[in-house]
């Protein structure tokens, strides 16, 4: 079954460094999503991608956050400059033209900056 | 006016019983509402999802009923078995943004 994968599964960082996490949608899928979740907190969404552009974003995705799709298959969240409140798991998900609503998620990267 | 607010917090279910879990939302504009299942270290797995046309959904174990009136749906799941025992979210989007509830920890005990 097709499933997005993402890397690093761990990621440790200084504060202030770049970051970037990277993901595999699953395959035919057209819309793509960052959603973070802090320790023992609920998923919040981050962002929404579609042909080539941001579709919607949310007030935690400000100017230190940029998404890409630098090629047919990867999806990338690159953070300039971390800050502690950063530390978090970062999920991506995809969905498909089929079904728009339906967001399948990857197993994440945990971010933690010290 | 984008929440979604989940209840219990915790629930603690013996095998065989019924797990219920509450979630009621604010923005009239949500119109797909998901369930997600996630276990410790892992990402969240769609577990069911119901579209407002409708009041009830039953896939195997899982069943949401939804009550549009009330701005209100809930997972039941039926003859809960402790492989069943995570976390458990409710979601609502008008868009393409997941809205999450808090989450409900589930444990079921053998």
């Amino acid at each position: 079954e097709p499933e997005v994968t993402q890397t690093p599964s761990h990621q440790v960082t200084q504060m202030g460094q770049e970051v970037i996490l990277r993901c595999v949608p699953i395959s035919n899928h057209l819309y793509f999503y960052w959603y973070r979740q802090i320790l023992g907190q609920k998923v919040e969404f981050l962002v929404s991608f579609y042909n080539n552009e941001i579709s919607e974003k949310s007030e935690i995705f400000d100017d230190q956050f940029s998404v890409e799709r630098p090629d047919g298959s990867n999806f990338t969240l690159k953070i300039r400059s971390t800050k502690l409140e950063d530390s978090a798991m970062y999920f991506c998900a995809s969905s498909g033209i089929a079904n728009t609503k339906t967001q399948y998620f990857g197993p994440g990267t945990r971010l933690l900056v010290l | 006016q984008q929440q979604v607010k989940q209840s219990p917090q915790s629930l603690i279910v013996q095998k065989g019983g019924i797990s219920i879990i509450n979630c009621a939302y604010e923005n009239t504009a949500f119109d797909y509402f998901p369930w997600y299942q996630q276990f410790p270290g892992k990402g969240p797995a769609l577990l069911i999802a119901i579209r407002p046309d409708v009041s009830e959904k039953k896939e195997g174990r899982f069943t949401i009923s939804f009550n549009k009136s009330a701005k209100q749906f809930s997972l039941h799941i039926m003859d809960s078995q402790p492989g069943d025992s995570a976390t458990y979210f409710c979601a609502g989007n008008p868009g393409r943004a997941l809205t999450f509830g808090s989450g409900t920890r589930l444990q079921v005990q053998p």
